[in-house]
């Protein structure tokens, strides 16, 4: 069965600085990844996804991810952080032939607060 | 494009009483999905349907959950006799198979409280 898991639950960086959002996922194949981001009362908005290619890939809002196949790990990136990025962060592997056209699996989350 | 819609955003319900909730997929998406999302916890499956068909349900989805999809377009969730542990935010999300666009859109969902 996949996992994914989200060693922080809490994360606080002053804004300006540099954000690194951990993911190990656990699945038999190549996974599909996602990372979602959830404000307060919205639904979750897609930052970005991998199925292939290149391992680093580009999001929205500045985002960006790298795929790493060796440390099972997906983790998120952003090299400046801005006030309005302060949100639930949510990472998830998708299964399947049609990899996120399948259900997802979703880590806990990392909440991200920003200091102004 | 409107995006995913959900009906109604919040309901406070007693124990014991059924409850209905809508989603609106994006138009002509096929494949529409329900998630859980509780306390300090990410979504979790429950269960997808393409176009009509039900393909697929999770555990967690009991006997007293029904969820349909009748003419390939909205969706209805169900949960008769509302326990408390049922209190949890309800995601719905849609996509397009077929098409090399396996990205699910998450509505804003329908937040159930029971009492």
């Amino acid at each position: 069965a996949q996992s994914v898991t989200q060693p922080d639950i809490h994360i606080t960086v002053s804004e300006g600085a540099s954000l690194e959002l951990r993911c190990n996922y656990s699945y038999g194949a190549t996974p599909y990844l996602f990372w979602y981001v959830q404000s307060p009362g919205q639904g979750l908005q897609l930052l970005l996804k991998y199925f292939s290619g290149d391992t680093l890939v580009q999001g929205i809002k500045g985002f960006e991810a790298e795929f790493k196949r060796s440390q099972s790990s997906f983790n998120l990136r952003k090299p400046s952080v801005h006030w309005s990025d302060a949100a639930e962060y949510f990472c998830a592997v998708g299964a399947g032939i049609t990899g996120g056209g399948n259900k997802l699996t979703f880590g806990t989350g990392t909440q991200l607060k920003v200091e102004l | 494009d409107t995006g995913v819609s959900q009906d109604p955003r919040h309901k406070i319900t007693k124990r014991g009483q059924n409850v209905t909730f809508r989603c609106d997929p994006i138009s002509e998406h096929n494949r529409l999905y329900w998630y859980r999302q509780t306390l300090g916890q990410g979504p979790e499956f429950l269960t997808y349907f393409q176009n009509e068909a039900q393909l697929e349900k999770s555990r967690l989805l009991s006997d007293r959950f029904s969820a349909e999809r009748p003419k390939g377009s909205f969706s209805t969730l169900e949960i008769q006799r509302t326990e408390q542990g049922d209190s949890a935010m309800y995601l719905c999300a849609s996509s397009l198979i077929g098409q090399g666009d396996y990205e699910q859109y998450f509505g804003p969902g329908t937040r159930l409280t029971v009492t």
